[in-house]
């Protein structure tokens, strides 16, 4: 059984650096083909897709965010690490992490609220 | 980067209607698009991959078309369970979202 569950701070004060962790189970990063992205959603807005991850450690990111974002993996935890910099009320969301095996987002997490505020 | 726009951004419809969702792209994504439900409070799930690819377990009441920049995602015969908020996805280049509809009763 696939799953993914996020994890870090659910506050954090604004200008500070924000790290969340994408802790999963039933499959292997290091397996050809896959991917884990993390993507947010403000509340009462859309989805928004910030990064991604693929099992030959290739990284891509939101062109809008991505000095401040940064992205990483340790296959030997089964976790992804995001990084996010410098952060602002207006990145308050849920943070998400999904699997991308030949059809990304197969499978989510449940999702952690982040606030920022002071 | 590739934009992604829905329509209607809402929609009321009843129990057993058809409803159709389109989602257009700023340029060509090929079949590279998903589509996602999205209830209240929850995680979004698949329902389609590469345009038309019914994922595992959806039910077959939806059912995904469209090539290069116009795609839909059609709901035959709505059901209860299926008010929700519905979201494109292209994988082209990079990711993007599209901004959303809501589908609620009318």
């Amino acid at each position: 059984q696939v799953t993914l569950r996020e994890s870090g701070p659910a506050l954090v004060k604004p200008t500070q650096t924000v790290t969340l962790t994408c802790t999963f189970s039933g499959f292997s990063l290091s397996t050809s083909g896959m991917s884990v992205s993390w993507i947010r959603q403000p509340p009462g807005k859309a989805l928004e897709w910030l990064a991604r991850i693929d099992w030959d450690d290739e990284k891509y990111y939101n062109t809008y965010l991505k000095t401040r974002l940064t992205i990483s993996k340790d296959t030997s935890k089964n976790q992804v690490v995001l990084k996010v910099t410098t952060v602002d009320p207006v990145d308050t969301a849920t943070y998400y992490c999904a699997r991308d095996y030949g059809a990304f987002g197969d499978t989510w997490g449940q999702g952690m609220l982040v606030t920022v505020s002071s | 980067d590739i934009q992604m726009t829905q329509s209607p951004s809402s929609l009321s419809a009843s129990v057993g209607d058809r409803v159709t969702i389109t989602c257009r792209a700023s340029q060509s994504i090929s079949i590279y698009l998903n589509w996602f439900q999205q209830r209240p409070g929850k995680a979004p799930k698949l329902l389609i991959y590469s345009a038309s690819n019914l994922h595992s377990g959806v039910p077959s009441r939806f059912s995904g078309s469209g090539s290069g920049t116009d795609f839909t995602l059609t709901i035959s015969g709505l059901q209860p369970e299926d008010f929700a908020t519905y979201y494109c996805l292209q994988t082209h280049y990079l990711h993007s979202f599209g901004q959303g509809t809501r589908l609620d009763f009318k």
